[in-house]
């Protein structure tokens, strides 16, 4: 692994159903991040992770929630989908000091029908 | 309310220079970031600031006035590989990004 993986890369869902989108990366970065993209919107941070153990919500938490047992992973789960949840999911990953900027995962295409 | 504004999109010819401006209205300022996004792709960063002034990285710079609440980022010799959306992302008092919508930018021969 190098840098940050998601998967799946897209996905086809049926609402209600439950959806786990992993994220893994290999930095040993202490924060991470699940943001959604909508076309001519911004990114919306969902979830973020500032150390493995803690969690918090970002803009847009409902219907979302997340765990960081590790360093490395932090998986975000859709419990009951919803069409209103179709959008690109990007996780990312940054570490403390300097500019802290953040690394993007390829990102998950997620379909709720 | 948290705001950044940036043009939706912006178009400029093979060799040309263009700048791509972003106003911001943030509870707090603790940086400001520039990614590139280029389509069905993740964000890459290109640049931060957090001091008033210009930084230069090769052919981008990107510029910052806090007093005004606005960035410009600046690229030169454009190529048609810099054909992508620009996204500006002020980081706040709670040390979170809030990011504008992009600029896509389109890059003619």
């Amino acid at each position: 692994i190098a840098g940050i993986t998601q998967a799946p890369t897209s996905q086809i869902l049926a609402a209600g159903r439950r959806m786990t989108l992993r994220c893994t990366q290999d930095m040993r970065h202490n924060a991470m991040y699940w943001y959604r993209q909508d076309l001519g919107l911004g990114l919306r941070l969902i979830h973020y992770s500032n150390t493995a153990g803690t969690t918090g919500k970002g803009e847009v938490p409902d219907g979302y929630s997340v765990s960081r047992a590790n360093t490395d992973d932090f998986p975000l789960t859709l419990a009951s989908a919803v069409p209103s949840q179709t959008s690109v999911y990007f996780c990312a990953s940054s570490d403390s000091g300097g500019s802290d900027e953040q690394f993007f995962g390829p990102g998950t295409r997620l379909t709720v029908l | 309310g948290q705001n950044i504004d940036q043009p939706t999109e912006m178009t400029a010819t093979e060799g040309a220079i263009v700048q791509i401006n972003c106003t911001y209205q943030t509870s707090g300022f603790n940086g400001l970031f520039w990614y590139q996004q280029h389509a069905g792709e993740a964000p890459t960063f290109l640049s931060y600031n957090v001091l008033d002034g210009l930084e230069e990285k090769g052919r981008f710079s990107s510029f910052l006035s806090r007093s005004k609440g606005y960035s410009y980022l600046l690229l030169k010799e454009l190529q048609m590989k810099d054909s992508a959306s620009y996204l500006c992302a002020v980081r706040d008092s709670n040390y979170q990004l809030i990011w504008g919508a992009g600029t896509k930018l389109i890059i003619k021969p």
